[in-house]
């Protein structure tokens, strides 16, 4: 089946620094992705929608100059938060979707645990 | 705005005993449900996708049912055992152009030998 990586699978950085994360669909084009936080006990929220080649999409209280997203190609989204600090420490998951005449299914990645200390 | 709500928040029962998880939406306008597991510290496992117009959706010893008007959908999970313990997040595909999910809450399941 259909499988999206993300990479690293956990990261721990310093306030003030800046972490990148990877979401690959590894033998798929993705249409679109979609980038998820989940915090301890809670469930997942949408941050952001993006497609290839254009701006992402942010939901609301989302802050764009905070998390960057990068979509540079049908296989590669990247998820940059600038200047971390403590609150951001959380789960993210990103989500990338195929869509066809006869298709349109999401597959989620595994996720990308963040510790901000 | 759709909100999904996940009925109860946990769940304790013994090793044998059948599990029944409920999830609520409040716009019927949906263009699929999911179930997923999600085991601590890892993400989503995908039990069961139901598309709008079906009204279950079958594997194993896992049932999930489909309501649109009422804006519900159940987890049965038949004969449940300690592997069963986890959170199960049920998500509602919107009809947006985009594809976006609105996920619930979860609840946690703890199945005791």
């Amino acid at each position: 089946g259909a499988v999206v990586s993300q990479h690293p699978s956990w990261v721990i950085c310093k306030s003030g620094t800046s972490v990148k994360i990877e979401c690959r669909s590894l033998d798929f084009q993705a249409t679109t992705m979609f980038w998820y936080r989940q915090f301890p006990k809670q469930s997942l929220m949408l941050m952001a929608t993006s497609n290839e080649g254009s701006k992402a999409t942010y939901e609301q209280g989302v802050e764009k100059d905070k998390f960057l997203i990068n979509h540079a190609s049908l296989t590669l989204s990247t998820l940059t938060v600038t200047s971390a600090h403590p609150e951001d420490s959380s789960f993210y998951i990103c989500s990338a979707r195929t869509s066809g005449p006869s298709t349109d299914t999401q597959y989620f990645g595994p996720g990308t645990r963040l510790t901000v200390l | 705005k759709q909100e999904v709500t996940q009925i109860p928040a946990a769940l304790s029962v013994p090793e044998g005993e059948n599990l029944v998880l409920n999830c609520s939406f409040t716009d019927s306008a949906i263009y699929n449900l999911q179930w997923f597991r999600q085991d601590p510290g890892k993400g989503l496992t995908s039990l069961l996708l139901i598309q709008s117009s079906q009204r279950e959706q079958t594997s194993g010893r896992l049932n999930a049912s489909l309501d649109k008007s009422s804006g519900r959908s159940t987890l049965y999970i038949a004969a449940s055992q300690p592997g069963d313990s986890a959170t199960y997040l049920c998500a509602v595909r919107l009809t947006d152009s985009w594809g976006k999910f609105q996920f619930g809450a979860g609840t946690q399941v703890v199945v005791t030998p």
